[in-house]
């Protein structure tokens, strides 16, 4: 268990629809980080949050867009569904202070668009 | 363009019988490298960072090497629950703390 919680552990919604996942990070984490798995792209990099505030963006689509709550609380939120958007959603996060920065990440949220 | 290459994609092993799994970078300055196990349906589990060429790491049956253009995890003895995929992911110098993962080396070890 790496202290990380995601909810809802499975989600299945219809095309145009938009979703919330959830993400708390480990206790005194500051940095939370949304990534993206599916079967033929692998792990991919969406967007960093630090202390509240967006710290950087990878390949998230302009329909995708996310928030860091001030009890550090993070939610990614998804919108006008496609098909292809059908994968696992895994949250990180990273300790307050560290010179290695390791990424400690959640058990996922399995996404389906039906 | 940074990239993380796995090799090989799938290994079938009997059990103790030891091999290594090879990750290899191309990426303009290397902050850290890291490797992970993710069983499936579940979150990649930490298991080490390496920084510089030459150091390595060990934990139970795995130990894990890095030099300037690759990293190895060597998997002594293995038992039947080491079955899983390893990814490596390196995060760069400069810029921000995004991992970039390879697509992994998925682990069959028969009893």
């Amino acid at each position: 268990d790496s202290g990380v919680t995601q909810t809802p552990k499975h989600l299945i919604t219809a095309t145009g629809q938009r979703v919330t996942l959830r993400c708390s990070p480990r206790s005194g984490d500051l940095s939370v980080y949304w990534y993206q798995q599916s079967l033929d792209q692998g792990l991919q990099f969406l967007i960093q949050y630090y202390n509240g505030e967006e710290r950087a963006k990878g390949n998230i689509l302009e329909r995708f867009s996310a928030q860091q709550f001030p009890d550090l609380h993070s939610e990614l939120n998804l919108s006008s569904l496609e098909l292809g958007d059908s994968a696992l959603y895994f949250c990180a996060s990273s300790p307050k202070r560290s010179s290695y920065n390791e990424q400690f990440f959640g058990p996922g949220t399995r996404l389906t668009v039906l | 363009e940074d990239q993380v290459t796995q090799s090989p994609e799938a290994l079938r092993l009997q059990e103790g019988e030891s091999s290594s799994l090879n990750c290899s970078y191309t990426v303009s300055g290397l902050r850290g490298l890291f490797w992970y196990r993710q069983d499936p349906g579940k979150g990649p589990e930490f298991l080490f960072t390496l920084y510089s060429a030459g150091e390595e790491k060990e934990k139970e049956r795995l130990e894990a090497t890095l030099t300037k253009k690759e990293s190895f995890l060597h998997i002594t003895a293995p038992k039947p629950e080491d079955s899983a995929t390893y990814l490596c992911a390196v995060q760069l110098d400069f810029g921000n703390e995004k991992l970039t993962f390879g697509t992994g080396t998925r682990l069959t070890i028969i009893p």
